[in-house]
């Protein structure tokens, strides 16, 4: 079973760019059933997915935030990471990551991460 | 579709059985299993449900899942005070090539 862990700053500034890590612990992240997933949660509101890597690097992003998302695996390091550029105050939240797969959902999870925006 | 249909809430007193329902379309629940996750407070969800109605090992047999259609539905019975939480459904969403949640169910546990 594989152990996920969100890492970065937790407070950035209107118009910078968020970047996050998640590193994985227990298991390659090379291991190809799996998606490598980061989701959000505004807080006080629901669970937003944010956008996926597969371990050949193919990504899928939603479309609300497709403009500024890029999500990076480096499986040398067992890590894959977020950035989310021209943030505003509306994309302050607890960022997870996760290991999903499209039959069996997320089993695993990050604690979570709460980034701020604010100036 | 940008989230799945759920009530926002849910009550029982202990003992008795609550349902929650989860609305979706062709694109995700009509075609894909369906999950549910369980969220307590301050933490991260926990997966409850996989495959329509599997349990993952260590989840009490009082929580099922059930789906028909582009429906899906959790159902708790013999509520405890430890089931008061919020409770996500999700599906594959073959237009994202992700996950589609629902906006997520409050269970009060009167």
């Amino acid at each position: 079973q594989a152990q996920l862990q969100e890492s970065g700053p937790g407070l950035v500034k209107p118009s910078q760019t968020l970047s996050l890590t998640c590193t994985v612990s227990g298991d390659s992240i090379n291991n190809g059933d799996y998606y490598w997933t980061w989701i959000r949660q505004p807080p006080g509101k629901g669970l937003e997915w944010i956008g996926n890597i597969y371990d050949s690097g193919s990504t899928h992003y939603n479309p609300s935030l497709k403009s500024r998302v890029v999500i990076l695996i480096d499986t040398s390091k067992n890590q894959f990471s977020l950035k989310l550029n021209s943030v505003t105050a509306a994309d302050t939240a607890v960022y997870y990551c996760a290991r999903d797969n499209r039959y069996w959902g997320s089993q695993e999870w990050g604690q979570g991460t709460l980034v701020t925006v604010s100036s | 579709q940008s989230v799945l249909t759920q009530p926002p809430s849910a009550s029982g007193t202990p003992g008795q059985g609550v349902n929650i329902s989860c609305s979706g379309s062709n694109s995700n629940i009509g075609r894909n299993y369906v999950s549910w996750y369980q969220q307590l407070p301050g933490v991260a969800p926990k997966l409850l449900i996989c495959r329509n109605n599997q349990r993952p090992s260590g989840v009490p047999g009082r929580f099922s899942g059930s789906k028909s259609g582009t429906s899906a539905s959790l159902a708790i019975s013999g509520l405890r005070s430890e089931d008061e939480a919020d409770y996500y459904c999700a599906s594959w969403d073959d237009s994202l090539s992700g996950p589609l949640f629902g906006g997520g169910t409050k269970v009060t546990v009167l």
